[in-house]
């Protein structure tokens, strides 16, 4: 049981070009979402999705698409980093019945140049 | 917007309990009251949650107003490892296609601890 894990830990990108954020969960989860946080903030949503093939946007979805074709996994793509969307990254999941623990990833750190 | 009202920072004494106050006046009757906290460099790790009754787990114990507006997270014994922002959150009930369910941040309190 690995929880959630995300990949990349750390990358730099070039203004303009995209990348992609894995995040995969082996707990059969069906809540995942995405969210980041800035120096000093607290963590604000980007996408989240409660199911395979429901996703759904948070409070600051632009500049970032999410799809869910499987349950593990919640990919998060970057279409065209621009320097605000330096950030940390965090995944994370849950069941969706009442008050379940939401569990974090670790974080990907990204800079963006 | 979030929907707590916490303290910035509290300071604690190694070994002394620490209690941290939290406000959320507008809380529905099906809001569940999570507390997260985070260690530098690290993701949010779940400590305790609660809907009307006080709660107890290894970590906390987390003391709920009668009225639901406010509500208490108590470390017992301080820790230099507890040094960490502690965030309290209102979980909406789920409901699938909406905006429920999910954790919605403030910016927490940031809990220092002194040998």
């Amino acid at each position: 049981n690995a929880g959630v894990t995300q990949t990349p830990k750390f990358q730099v990108l070039k203004t303009g070009q995209s990348m992609t954020l894995q995040c995969a969960q082996d707990m059969n989860h069906e809540y995942m979402s995405w969210y980041r946080q800035d120096p000093g903030m607290g963590l604000r949503l980007i996408h989240y999705s409660v199911g395979a093939g429901i996703t759904d946007q948070g409070e600051v979805p632009n500049g970032y698409n999410v799809s869910r074709s499987t349950t593990e996994d919640f990919p998060l793509r970057l279409l065209s980093a621009a320097p605000s969307q330096t950030s940390v990254y965090f995944c994370a999941s849950s069941y969706v019945q009442d008050g379940n623990t939401i569990y974090f990833g670790e974080g990907s750190w990204l800079t963006v140049v | 917007d979030a929907k707590t009202t916490q303290p910035n920072s509290m300071e604690s004494n190694e070994e002394e309990p620490v209690h941290l106050p939290c406000n959320h006046s507008t809380i529905s009757g099906t809001d569940y009251i999570h507390w997260y906290r985070q260690l530098p460099s690290q993701g949010p790790e779940y400590v305790i949650h609660g809907l009307t009754s006080n709660v107890n787990n290894r970590m906390a114990s987390l003391a709920i107003a009668e009225d639901r507006k406010s509500s208490t997270l108590i470390l017992h014994r301080a820790t230099l490892r507890d040094a960490a922002v502690y965030y309290c959150i209102l979980r909406e009930l789920m409901n699938y296609g909406g905006s429920q369910g999910n954790l919605i941040f403030g910016k927490g309190t940031k809990l220092s601890v002194k040998p």
